[in-house]
Protein backbone atom coordinates (compact mmCIF):
# COMPACT_ATOMS: atom_id res chain seq x y z
CA UNK A 1 0.00 0.00 0.00
CA UNK A 2 1.08 3.69 -0.77
CA UNK A 3 1.83 5.41 2.27
CA UNK A 4 2.93 8.80 0.08
CA UNK A 5 0.18 9.35 -2.52
CA UNK A 6 0.68 11.82 -5.24
CA UNK A 7 -2.84 11.88 -7.16
CA UNK A 8 -2.01 14.26 -10.22
CA UNK A 9 0.30 12.50 -12.08
CA UNK A 10 1.22 15.59 -14.60
CA UNK A 11 -0.05 19.49 -13.85
CA UNK A 12 0.43 21.97 -16.62
CA UNK A 13 0.66 26.02 -15.30
CA UNK A 14 1.17 29.00 -18.01
CA UNK A 15 4.43 31.09 -17.14
CA UNK A 16 4.44 33.70 -14.18
CA UNK A 17 1.42 31.54 -12.73
CA UNK A 18 1.09 29.99 -9.76
CA UNK A 19 1.70 25.87 -9.95
CA UNK A 20 0.50 23.93 -6.53
CA UNK A 21 1.78 20.15 -6.00
CA UNK A 22 -0.10 18.27 -3.57
CA UNK A 23 0.53 15.05 -1.76
CA UNK A 24 -1.14 12.99 0.86
CA UNK A 25 0.50 10.56 3.73
CA UNK A 26 -1.08 8.09 5.44
CA UNK A 27 1.29 6.86 8.41
CA UNK A 28 1.39 9.43 11.14
CA UNK A 29 5.07 8.30 11.97
CA UNK A 30 5.87 10.34 9.07
CA UNK A 31 7.23 13.92 10.80
CA UNK A 32 9.97 15.26 8.21
CA UNK A 33 8.87 15.87 4.76
CA UNK A 34 10.83 16.59 1.67
CA UNK A 35 9.92 17.09 -2.14
CA UNK A 36 12.82 16.42 -4.71
CA UNK A 37 12.80 17.67 -8.46
CA UNK A 38 14.09 14.97 -11.32
CA UNK A 39 14.97 16.15 -15.12
CA UNK A 40 14.92 13.32 -17.33
CA UNK A 41 18.33 11.19 -17.44
CA UNK A 42 19.26 12.64 -13.74
CA UNK A 43 18.81 11.63 -10.48
CA UNK A 44 16.07 13.52 -8.30
CA UNK A 45 17.46 16.84 -6.36
CA UNK A 46 16.48 17.56 -3.28
CA UNK A 47 14.27 21.34 -3.56
CA UNK A 48 12.56 22.19 0.03
CA UNK A 49 11.81 20.31 2.95
CA UNK A 50 9.59 20.69 6.08
CA UNK A 51 9.43 19.42 9.97
CA UNK A 52 6.02 18.53 11.14
CA UNK A 53 6.91 21.19 14.18
CA UNK A 54 6.38 23.88 11.31
CA UNK A 55 3.44 24.34 9.16
CA UNK A 56 5.03 26.56 6.14
CA UNK A 57 8.86 26.52 5.14
CA UNK A 58 9.49 29.19 2.09
CA UNK A 59 12.61 28.98 0.23
CA UNK A 60 12.33 32.01 -2.61
CA UNK A 61 9.87 31.48 -4.75
CA UNK A 62 9.26 27.42 -3.49
CA UNK A 63 6.59 27.63 -0.24
CA UNK A 64 5.75 23.78 1.59
CA UNK A 65 3.04 23.80 3.37
CA UNK A 66 1.96 21.50 5.76
CA UNK A 67 -1.48 20.17 7.02
CA UNK A 68 -0.69 17.41 9.84
CA UNK A 69 -4.36 16.77 10.80
CA UNK A 70 -5.40 16.36 7.23
CA UNK A 71 -2.30 14.21 6.52
CA UNK A 72 -1.65 16.54 3.22
CA UNK A 73 1.25 18.99 1.79
CA UNK A 74 1.86 20.98 -0.76
CA UNK A 75 4.53 22.93 -2.85
CA UNK A 76 3.57 26.20 -4.30
CA UNK A 77 5.83 27.61 -7.10
CA UNK A 78 5.25 31.10 -7.26
CA UNK A 79 5.87 32.68 -10.39
CA UNK A 80 6.31 29.19 -12.19
CA UNK A 81 9.50 29.30 -15.15
CA UNK A 82 9.65 27.15 -18.13
CA UNK A 83 12.98 25.58 -16.24
CA UNK A 84 10.63 24.23 -13.70
CA UNK A 85 9.23 21.67 -15.89
CA UNK A 86 10.63 18.46 -14.16
CA UNK A 87 8.78 15.54 -12.33
CA UNK A 88 8.28 16.49 -8.50
CA UNK A 89 8.23 13.90 -5.99
CA UNK A 90 6.99 13.93 -2.41
CA UNK A 91 9.15 12.13 0.19
CA UNK A 92 8.62 11.27 3.82
CA UNK A 93 10.83 10.56 7.00
CA UNK A 94 10.48 8.84 10.06
CA UNK A 95 13.45 10.02 11.86
CA UNK A 96 12.56 8.00 14.90
CA UNK A 97 13.48 4.74 13.05
CA UNK A 98 16.24 3.65 10.32
CA UNK A 99 13.37 3.33 7.82
CA UNK A 100 14.57 5.38 4.64
CA UNK A 101 12.79 8.19 2.87
CA UNK A 102 9.21 7.02 1.14
CA UNK A 103 8.49 8.25 -1.96
CA UNK A 104 5.37 9.14 -3.66
CA UNK A 105 5.00 8.33 -7.69
CA UNK A 106 5.42 11.81 -9.03
CA UNK A 107 3.91 14.86 -10.52
CA UNK A 108 5.05 16.22 -13.93
CA UNK A 109 4.87 19.83 -13.90
CA UNK A 110 5.20 21.68 -17.26
CA UNK A 111 4.97 25.16 -16.84
CA UNK A 112 3.76 26.85 -20.64
CA UNK A 113 5.81 30.00 -21.97
CA UNK B 1 33.31 16.41 -9.04
CA UNK B 2 32.07 16.11 -4.92
CA UNK B 3 28.77 14.39 -6.39
CA UNK B 4 27.79 11.09 -6.22
CA UNK B 5 28.73 8.82 -9.25
CA UNK B 6 27.49 5.74 -10.81
CA UNK B 7 28.89 3.41 -13.23
CA UNK B 8 27.70 2.46 -15.57
CA UNK B 9 25.03 5.22 -16.47
CA UNK B 10 23.38 2.80 -18.97
CA UNK B 11 23.89 -1.11 -19.69
CA UNK B 12 21.58 -3.44 -21.57
CA UNK B 13 22.13 -6.93 -21.28
CA UNK B 14 20.48 -10.49 -22.30
CA UNK B 15 18.48 -12.66 -20.04
CA UNK B 16 20.08 -14.58 -17.41
CA UNK B 17 23.53 -12.70 -17.70
CA UNK B 18 24.91 -10.89 -14.37
CA UNK B 19 25.31 -7.23 -14.05
CA UNK B 20 26.72 -4.58 -11.24
CA UNK B 21 26.82 -1.12 -10.46
CA UNK B 22 28.71 1.01 -8.61
CA UNK B 23 28.58 4.02 -6.56
CA UNK B 24 30.66 6.32 -4.72
CA UNK B 25 29.16 8.76 -2.50
CA UNK B 26 30.03 11.61 -1.46
CA UNK B 27 33.26 11.42 0.54
CA UNK B 28 31.77 12.89 4.21
CA UNK B 29 28.49 10.67 3.74
CA UNK B 30 28.30 7.85 5.60
CA UNK B 31 25.12 6.10 4.59
CA UNK B 32 24.48 4.89 1.23
CA UNK B 33 21.19 3.98 -0.11
CA UNK B 34 20.18 2.05 -3.39
CA UNK B 35 16.41 2.72 -4.70
CA UNK B 36 14.84 1.65 -8.15
CA UNK B 37 13.16 3.68 -10.00
CA UNK B 38 10.52 2.00 -13.06
CA UNK B 39 8.68 3.95 -15.51
CA UNK B 40 5.88 5.96 -14.10
CA UNK B 41 7.05 5.35 -10.37
CA UNK B 42 8.66 7.35 -7.57
CA UNK B 43 12.28 5.91 -6.08
CA UNK B 44 11.70 2.47 -4.46
CA UNK B 45 14.14 1.36 -1.55
CA UNK B 46 16.18 -1.21 -2.12
CA UNK B 47 18.79 -1.49 0.80
CA UNK B 48 21.06 0.75 2.78
CA UNK B 49 24.31 1.37 4.76
CA UNK B 50 25.53 2.93 7.23
CA UNK B 51 29.44 2.95 6.60
CA UNK B 52 30.37 -0.44 6.02
CA UNK B 53 27.01 -2.04 7.61
CA UNK B 54 23.87 -2.63 5.77
CA UNK B 55 20.99 -2.14 7.74
CA UNK B 56 18.07 -2.52 6.40
CA UNK B 57 16.96 -4.40 2.87
CA UNK B 58 13.55 -4.39 1.09
CA UNK B 59 11.21 -7.13 -0.07
CA UNK B 60 12.22 -6.28 -3.03
CA UNK B 61 15.69 -7.11 -2.89
CA UNK B 62 15.18 -10.90 -3.91
CA UNK B 63 18.44 -13.18 -3.54
CA UNK B 64 19.04 -12.69 -6.94
CA UNK B 65 20.21 -8.53 -5.78
CA UNK B 66 23.23 -8.34 -3.41
CA UNK B 67 24.73 -5.38 -2.30
CA UNK B 68 28.33 -4.26 -0.53
CA UNK B 69 30.26 -1.76 0.89
CA UNK B 70 32.92 -3.18 1.87
CA UNK B 71 35.47 -0.57 3.00
CA UNK B 72 32.08 1.67 4.20
CA UNK B 73 33.71 4.32 0.64
CA UNK B 74 32.20 3.04 -2.37
CA UNK B 75 29.30 0.53 -3.01
CA UNK B 76 28.40 -2.07 -5.47
CA UNK B 77 24.67 -3.76 -6.32
CA UNK B 78 25.16 -6.97 -8.43
CA UNK B 79 22.34 -8.61 -10.24
CA UNK B 80 22.96 -12.09 -10.84
CA UNK B 81 20.61 -13.87 -13.31
CA UNK B 82 18.94 -10.66 -15.26
CA UNK B 83 15.36 -10.49 -15.63
CA UNK B 84 13.13 -8.15 -17.78
CA UNK B 85 11.57 -7.57 -14.81
CA UNK B 86 14.72 -5.84 -13.43
CA UNK B 87 14.82 -3.26 -16.04
CA UNK B 88 14.47 0.00 -14.32
CA UNK B 89 16.62 3.04 -13.35
CA UNK B 90 18.96 1.63 -9.68
CA UNK B 91 19.62 4.93 -8.03
CA UNK B 92 22.13 5.17 -5.94
CA UNK B 93 22.19 8.17 -2.86
CA UNK B 94 24.25 9.19 -0.13
CA UNK B 95 23.19 11.18 3.19
CA UNK B 96 24.98 12.22 6.72
CA UNK B 97 23.49 10.62 9.96
CA UNK B 98 22.02 12.63 12.58
CA UNK B 99 18.49 14.50 12.98
CA UNK B 100 19.09 17.31 10.06
CA UNK B 101 20.69 15.37 7.78
CA UNK B 102 19.70 11.83 7.69
CA UNK B 103 16.19 12.64 5.69
CA UNK B 104 18.03 14.86 2.79
CA UNK B 105 19.55 12.65 0.47
CA UNK B 106 21.85 13.58 -2.29
CA UNK B 107 21.34 11.47 -5.29
CA UNK B 108 23.71 9.97 -8.38
CA UNK B 109 22.41 10.38 -11.75
CA UNK B 110 21.51 6.80 -11.78
CA UNK B 111 22.54 3.45 -13.53
CA UNK B 112 19.72 2.46 -16.01
CA UNK B 113 19.35 -1.00 -16.97
CA UNK B 114 17.50 -2.70 -20.15
CA UNK B 115 17.47 -6.58 -19.64
CA UNK B 116 16.86 -8.09 -23.57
Amino acid sequence: DQQVKQNSPSLSVQEGRISILNCDYTNSMFDYFLWYKKYPAEGPTFLISISSIKDKNEDGRFTVFLNKSAKHLSLHIVPSQPGDSAVYFCAAWDPSGNTPLVFGKGTRLSVIA
Amino acid sequence: DTGVSQDPRHKITKRGQNVTFRCDPISEHNRLYWYRQTLGQGPEFLTYFQNEAQLEKSRLLSDRFSAERPKGSFSTLEIQRTEQGDSAMYLCASSRTGHRFAGELFFGEGSRLTVL
